[in-house]
């Protein structure tokens, strides 16, 4: 099965930073992955599918981009509401996998 | 309105069994692809299994043999019917709609619902 590796593990960053953050899949996944957003309590939140579409709804400062095995989540400028625990998900032969997350933090 | 609302979770023992329900409105469960993905404690997310619209179904290796996943059409209803149950299938477990596209994302998910394994 296709692993996906997410880095950082978790990352302190202030209100109005540029926050990046990294999906590697074990092999290629062509543009099959999507990132989701997940708050204390709550169910995942769809942010971006097919690696760069925004799903409706999504504030424009969120952006996905990469394809194969190398893929990037962006918040162009972090506000409050996005502290929280972010996900990629990939994919594959009928086979769904996540990463191990991101957590999001005040610094 | 597009919601999904799961039920049915609990206390069980080791080795018992339990079914989960997925309740959805405002779309069709049969004409998509429907799934359960689970959150143990403190952890990160793990697919489950998929029914797809053609009536398909898989599983992740960690429950085969020991989940079925149906649903019914007339009642627009999700199920997951877990066996043999085990300490670590304790988690939330959501059901979610899966996009047909490339990436086959979760669009809608319901809340979630708690299952624990233990004596």
């Amino acid at each position: 099965a296709i692993q996906l590796t997410q880095s950082p593990s978790s990352l302190s960053a202030s209100v109005g930073d540029r926050v990046t953050i990294t999906c590697r899949a074990s092999q290629g996944i062509s543009s099959a992955l999507a990132w989701y957003q997940q708050k204390p309590g709550k169910a995942p939140k769809l942010l971006i599918y097919d690696a760069s579409s925004l799903e409706s709804g999504v504030p424009s400062r969120f952006s996905g981009s990469g394809s194969g095995t190398d893929f990037t989540l962006t918040i162009s400028s972090l506000q409050p509401e996005d502290f929280a625990t972010y996900y990629c998900q990939q994919f594959n032969s009928y086979l769904w996998t996540f990463g191990q997350g991101t957590k999001v933090e005040i610094k | 309105e597009v919601q999904l609302v799961e039920s049915g979770g609990g206390l069980v023992q080791p080795g018992g069994s339990l079914r989960l329900s997925c309740a959805a409105s405002g779309f069709t469960v049969s004409s998509n692809y429907m799934s359960w993905v689970r959150q143990a404690p403190g952890k990160g997310l793990e697919w489950v299994s998929v029914i797809y619209s053609g009536g398909s179904t898989y599983y992740a290796d960690s429950v085969k043999g020991r989940f079925t996943i149906s649903r019914h059409n007339s009642k627009n209803t999700l199920y997951l019917q877990m066996n043999s149950l085990r300490a670590e299938d304790t988690a939330v477990y959501y059901c979610a709609r899966a996009l047909i596209l490339s990436s086959h994302a979760f669009d809608i998910w319901g809340q979630g619902t708690m299952v624990t394994v233990s004596s």
